[in-house]
């Protein structure tokens, strides 16, 4: 099993601010996964970051894969308190995900 | 597309008895499904492997005998916790994939 560490772990900020979750492992992966999950709601992909070194912009979401492939950002400018979820980094081959414990974002109006 | 439907979205059930969860794809036929188990404020815990019209393959630590999973169909895997115990109260998600990954909205388990 490959291991994905998550960092913070819980995260409160006031609307406006930014923020940035970084996701870890010992491991390469071929792509890794970001989903957000709301409280009584299955994980929702976010991105699919594949190549080293690769910047995906969504909206006012950032993610970063690592050059090496062992690691992953996601930076969220200007937060809202509609970001306010559960953020996880999964990967894994042939879609038998390993998921990270996740960061619990709380946005603050 | 890629749309995945679990059900029910939550169930009570008493302790020792037997709850069925099943997760279908409803727009695409799924070679593989899986299980995943999440317990409050932690992550998705991946249970099984369950591919059509075989065994399902269980990760280390998880009980087959307790947790029974039935995938007659490309369509469709059932998770069966056997003997319920409130230790087995969780959130159980399931996801389904053929070329896309897709999740369902996960099945509120609470064993009294």
């Amino acid at each position: 099993t490959q291991l994905l560490e998550q960092s913070p772990q819980f995260l409160s900020i006031q609307e406006g601010e930014n923020l940035t979750v970084y996701c870890n492992s010992s491991s390469v992966f071929s792509s890794l996964q970001w989903y957000r999950q709301e409280p009584g709601e299955g994980p929702v992909l976010l991105v699919t970051v594949v190549t080293g070194g690769e910047v995906k912009k969504l909206k006012r979401l950032t993610f970063q894969f690592g050059d090496a492939r062992k690691d992953s950002s996601l930076h969220i400018t200007a937060a809202q308190p509609g970001d306010t979820g559960l953020y996880l980094c999964a990967g894994g081959d042939d879609y038998k995900l390993s998921f990270g414990a996740g960061t619990t974002v709380t946005v603050r109006a | 597309g890629a749309v995945v439907s679990q059900h029910p979205s939550w169930v009570i059930c008493k302790s020792g008895t037997s709850v069925k969860i099943e997760c279908r794809s409803l727009d695409f036929q799924a070679t593989t499904m899986f299980w995943y188990r999440q317990f409050p404020k932690q992550s998705l815990m991946l249970m099984a492997t369950s591919n059509e019209g075989s065994k399902a393959t269980y990760e280390q630590g998880v009980e087959k005998d307790k947790f029974l999973i039935n995938h007659a169909s490309l369509t469709l895997s059932t998770l069966t916790v056997t003997s319920a115990h409130p230790e087995d109260s969780s959130f159980y998600i399931c996801s389904a994939q053929r070329q896309l990954l897709a999740f369902g909205s996960g099945t509120r388990l609470t064993v009294v």
